[in-house]
């Protein structure tokens, strides 16, 4: 079963331009969360999807962000200026169920902002 | 919403050494869940806990829940180089308290 999958792996940007990330569930998984970890610090959340819906976007840092789940399957997230303060790992994680259940996290995507 | 609170952020241990991480929360928490990142790596699940005072071991590592559901702790008996990377607790949070809401983690360093 190919488990939770992210791309690109890496993306180096200018400040000002936009990037998306995609990220690909395990199949079958309602459940998927997007989080950045900068700098070796906390697993920020950013937002949970139940399907197509947004369940709870609260942390999102602003609306340059845009996250998006058509038709419940894969998922993208659009950075719309990129800003230096934007530059982490992004990681997506997805489960069968709610947050009672486990987590599979993609390997992530490191964003750099220049 | 909900938070959860870890320490310590750093630990460095000499091979061989114990070593423990808390997490903390204001609120009752439904489960905990512990995860391990290794440098370079993501985040990987280790264990859930929900019963009150629960205890599980895997090998060297000892997992418990407080009775009140409130603050849980990983020992590890013994750390080898292997166990080098950041630990998280996670509890249920979020707005609509259904996220999964991950603590600032515990960075362990172990030197032979």
């Amino acid at each position: 079963e190919a488990g939770v999958t992210q791309f690109p792996s890496h993306s180096v940007i200018e400040k000002g331009q936009t990037v998306t990330l995609r990220c690909d569930p395990i199949s079958g998984h309602d459940n998927l969360y997007w989080y950045r970890r900068v700098m070796g610090k906390e697993i920020k959340f950013l937002l949970h999807f139940v399907k197509e819906s947004k369940q709870d976007e609260s942390g999102m840092p602003n609306n340059r962000f845009l996250a998006e789940r058509t038709g419940g399957t894969y998922s993208t997230l659009k950075v719309q200026p990129a800003e230096l303060e934007d530059s982490g790992v992004y990681f997506c994680a997805s489960s069968p169920q709610g947050g009672g259940t486990e987590a599979f996290f993609g390997q992530g995507t490191r964003l750099t902002v220049v | 919403g909900q938070q959860v609170m870890q320490i310590p952020q750093y630990q460095h241990v000499q091979e061989g050494e114990d070593f423990t991480t808390y997490c903390n929360s204001s609120t009752t928490l439904s489960n905990i869940q512990w995860y391990k990142q290794r440098p370079g790596g993501h985040p990987v699940f280790l264990i859930q806990l929900v019963k009150s005072g629960e205890v599980k071991k895997q090998k060297r590592l000892t997992f418990q829940f407080g009775e009140a559901k409130k603050n849980s702790s990983l020992h590890i008996t013994a750390t080898q180089t292997t166990d080098v990377g950041t630990y998280f607790c996670a509890g249920l949070g979020g707005q609509a308290g259904t996220a999964l809401i991950f603590g600032k983690g515990t960075t362990l360093s172990v030197s032979s």
